[in-house]
């Protein structure tokens, strides 16, 4: 097993730009969620996948949205940054209905200036 | 889903057991108890999760009430590596299985 693997580690963006955060599920883990860490909060669900469909939703805008692939990676997308999308991004996969828990990846800190 | 509370923070010692209290006193029966950690600068772990029996891994174990309305995590020999925030959850392994609601935790510190 390789683990989630999230890409890149850190990143500094200007308001206004696009960013896309990338995600490599644990091999043979077909669902991924998304998730919005502010700093000093928990983590806040963004988004599920599975199977290349968006299957549920958190309370965040339509600029943020997914993709999920055949090989069950996955890119978080954000349009019109904003200073509040600061944050870690967190990525989540799993097996559908798990026995167990999920696996996390060690996020991708995004800074808006 | 259920909302949990949860303290703050706690210190424990090294080498001690750390029990970790939660309440989730609207919790439904199909739901879940799920137990995460976060290290510093890392995602958050898995630990354990239970329905209604005490559950045990090579990690922690959980208990939970009988009437189901509250848990407590046990880290039985705590060390160094155990400081973190502590997250109880309580959801569902269908509709939301996906959608766990974060709290803000426990901030746990483990001392020497």
């Amino acid at each position: 097993e390789t683990g989630v693997t999230q890409s890149p580690t850190h990143l500094i963006k200007t308001r206004g730009q696009q960013v896309t955060l990338r995600c490599s599920s644990q091999s043979g883990h077909n669902t991924v969620s998304w998730y919005q860490q502010a700093l000093g909060q928990g983590p806040q669900f963004i988004f599920q996948y599975y199977r290349e469909e968006e299957n549920g939703r958190g309370n965040f805008p339509p600029r943020f949205s997914g993709l999920q692939f055949p090989n069950y990676s996955s890119e978080l997308n954000v349009n019109a940054l904003e200073l509040d999308d600061s944050a870690l991004y967190l990525c989540a996969s799993s097996l559908p209905q798990p026995s167990g828990g999920y696996t996390f990846g060690s996020g991708t800190r995004l800074t808006v200036v | 889903d259920a909302k949990t509370t949860q303290p703050t923070s706690m210190d424990c010692a090294e080498g001690r057991a750390a029990n970790l209290p939660c309440n989730h006193s609207t919790i439904s029966g199909n739901e879940y108890v799920y137990w995460y950690r976060q290290i510093h600068s890392q995602g958050p772990q898995y630990i354990i999760h239970g329905l209604k029996n005490n559950e045990t891994n090579e990690m922690a174990s959980l208990i939970i009430t009988e009437d189901r309305k509250s848990s407590t995590l046990i880290l039985p020999h705590a060390t160094l590596r155990d400081t973190a925030v502590y997250y109880c959850i309580a959801g569902t392994t269908t509709d939301s299985w996906g959608k766990l609601q974060f709290g803000a935790g426990t901030q746990v510190v483990v001392t020497p």
